[in-house]
């Protein structure tokens, strides 16, 4: 069936590094993507958006890719700071007039200083 | 801050009652959705209701229901609880309905059913 899943259930880096976390859909026929931050005790923090349209986008610090080939999504945050530990989930719209996103299991991205 | 605003923050109730969770959409929405998240897992969606009528349901069942009022604030009530039913809940405020849109979530409600 449908899902969103994640390779790395964690990730562990070093403050000042680069962070990838990747998130792998099954769903050909999604056409909208987003990356969401979830810290401890709180909801679900929109962080950024790609449509299939396009395959990057960038916001501040942080990067999205898409590559529709092999249903592949990626969020990489530059110079992680300890604030971005949290957990991250892709999600995924399954195209047209549907009307839910489709949540991953999510990251666990821990920084340490 | 997301605008997303939900009560009660958490709520203890034994399985059989039921229960009623609120939230207020961000100001000039049109659009919510509720999800389910238990713990340890991404967030599963339940219904989404645009201009006081549901859009679309996911895989839940009757026993859960919703309300959205005229001013875009809405209701998640569930009947019979189960044990399964402790998650946190989240309401996420969107400008149009449909899932290709940005969602704002709010903190959400904590619910133990035991």
């Amino acid at each position: 069936g449908e899902s969103v899943g994640l390779h790395l259930p964690t990730l562990s880096v070093q403050e000042g590094d680069n962070s990838i976390i990747n998130c792998a859909y099954s769903n050909s026929a999604s056409d909208y993507f987003i990356w969401y931050k979830q810290e401890s005790g709180k909801g679900p923090q929109f962080i950024i958006d790609i449509r299939s349209n396009m395959d990057k986008r960038q916001g501040q610090r942080v990067t999205v890719l898409l590559n529709k080939t092999v249903k592949h999504l990626s969020l990489q945050i530059a110079a992680t700071q300890p604030g971005d530990s949290a957990v991250y989930f892709c999600a995924e719209n399954s195209g047209g007039s549907n009307y839910k996103l489709t949540f991953g299991k999510g990251t666990l991205l821990t920084v340490n200083p | 801050e997301t605008g997303v605003t939900q009560s009660p923050t958490h709520l203890i109730k034994t399985r059989g009652q039921q229960v009623t969770l609120r939230c207020s959409s961000q100001s000039g929405h049109n659009t919510v959705s509720w999800y389910q998240q238990a713990l340890g897992q991404g967030p599963q969606f339940i219904f989404q209701y645009y201009r006081e009528e549901e859009n679309g349901r996911g895989n839940f069942p009757p026993r859960f229901s919703g309300l959205q009022f005229p001013n875009y604030s809405s209701e998640l009530n569930v009947n019979a609880l189960e044990l399964d039913d402790s998650a946190l809940y989240l309401c996420a405020s969107s400008l149009a309905k449909g899932g290709a849109y940005e969602q704002y979530f709010g903190p959400g409600t904590r619910l133990t059913v035991t």
